[in-house]
Formats: C-alpha cells, sequence, structure tokens
C-alpha cells in the first residue's frame, strides 16, 4: 500500500498569506496519479488538484499542486477566507486508493 | 449536473447490517468506477471499497474486508454498499463518489453530500 503523510497537521495562517501544504508517499506515485482535496464542515469533499498539478474545473488560479516521485505539494497563494479547510492528499494510481491524514488551514 | 445522492444511514446495532444507496444522474453513470469513502467523527477521510463501471472488477479496504460488498446496476444508475457485522468503528458519514471520465477509479470528482451510519446498541 501507498501510505501518504501530509505535513503539518495545522497550519495557522492569515488572509491573503501563502498556505504550502506537503504530502509525502511511502513509495513512488504511479503516473503522476495524486490528487488534492478540499474539506469544509457540513460540505462534500470537493476535487481541486488531479494528476498532481491540474486544476479542477472552476478551481481558481490560486490553487497549484507541485512535485514527483514521492514528494507533493499544494500551495495555496492568497489566502481567501473561504480557502481556511481541511485539505488531503490522496493516490489513485493503484488500490488501495489511500488518503493523507489532512491538514488543517486556520485562521490566525 | 452531476448529483449523487446517498441514503440508507441510519442507527444500527453491533453486529447488524445495512444498505447503502447512491442515486446517480447527470452523466452516463456505466461509464464510470465509482467508489464509497468515509469519515468518522473527528477523523480523516477513509476510502472504503471501489467498483469498476462495468460491475466487474471489486476493491476493498482492509478495514472492511470480507464484511461490505459493493455492486450497481447500470439500469437504474444506482450504487449500493451492503454492509454486515456492523462495529462501533464503522460509525461515519459515507459518501459516494466518481472515478474519472476515463473509466479510471480517480481523481474522485464528484462527491454526494452523505449519509450517516451510526453503529451503537
Amino acid at each position: 500500500d501507498i501510505v501518504l503523510t501530509q505535513s503539518p497537521g495545522t497550519l495557522s495562517l492569515s488572509p491573503g498569506e501563502s498556505a504550502t501544504l506537503s504530502c509525502r508517499a511511502s513509495q513512488s506515485v504511479t503516473s503522476r496519479y495524486l490528487a488534492w482535496y478540499q474539506r469544509k464542515p457540513g460540505r462534500a469533499p470537493r476535487l481541486l488538484i488531479y494528476g498532481v498539478s491540474s486544476r479542477a474545473t472552476g478551481i481558481p488560479d490560486r490553487f497549484s499542486g507541485s512535485g514527483s516521485g514521492t514528494d507533493f505539494t499544494l500551495t495555496i497563494s492568497r489566502l481567501e477566507p473561504e480557502d481556511f479547510a481541511v485539505y488531503y492528499c490522496q493516490q489513485y494510481g493503484s488500490s488501495p486508493w489511500l488518503f493523507g491524514q489532512g491538514t488543517k488551514v486556520e485562521i490566525k | 449536473e452531476v448529483d449523487l445522492a446517498e441514503s440508507g444511514g441510519g442507527l444500527v446495532q453491533p453486529w447488524g447490517s445495512l444498505r447503502l444507496s447512491c442515486a446517480a444522474s447527470g452523466f452516463t453513470f456505466s461509464d464510470y468506477a465509482m467508489s464509497w469513502v468515509r469519515q468518522a467523527p473527528g477523523k480523516g477521510l477513509e476510502w472504503v471499497s471501489a467498483i469498476s463501471g462495468s460491475g466487474g472488477s471489486t476493491y476493498y479496504a482492509d478495514s472492511v474486508k470480507g464484511r461490505v460488498i459493493i455492486s450497481r446496476e447500470n439500469s437504474k444508475n444506482t450504487l449500493s454498499l451492503h454492509m454486515n457485522s456492523l462495529r462501533a468503528e464503522d460509525t461515519a458519514v459515507y459518501y459516494c463518489a466518481s472515478g474519472d471520465s476515463s473509466g479510471w477509479y480517480g481523481p474522485f470528482q464528484h462527491w454526494g453530500q452523505g449519509t450517516l451510519v451510526t453503529v451503537s446498541s
């Protein structure tokens, strides 16, 4: 199984600042099949990034993904109030399609 | 517009059974692999099970293997999760999610709003 470890657990930032979230895989992720999701209380998870760096439909360009092999990053530039949420990475190259444990981005 | 609507959650006693359903609309259901994902109170997202578009291939997380069966009825655009021998640790909101338009299992593009399963005596 490809285990994903996200860091930090919590990120305390102010609106307008940038957030850098890390996701490290226990082995190389197949064919760049790495995605990021946003989760807000009471709402369904939302796909943000797929294929390491492609934005899903309707996702603003302040969200960007990068990385390769086992190390991946989600960057949120110029945090908006609606961006404060929990973010999960997921590998979807092979079963089991595990998620990381999540990074909470909270208002400082 | 894609819509996924889960149903069937509720309160069930330990060792009980439950069947969750997911009604899909707005896309060609049989072209898409589907998954179930859950989130227990205070915990993160946990992938539970997946099924190919044809229904011929199924996958399960170790935590539920042998206790759940995923199935689909493409003629009715419906995904199901039959859960048996339920435990307290199965308490969670269960989401259905669609895979990629290529037919691959991920990424999970569209999600339902979830249905709550509570296992308690």
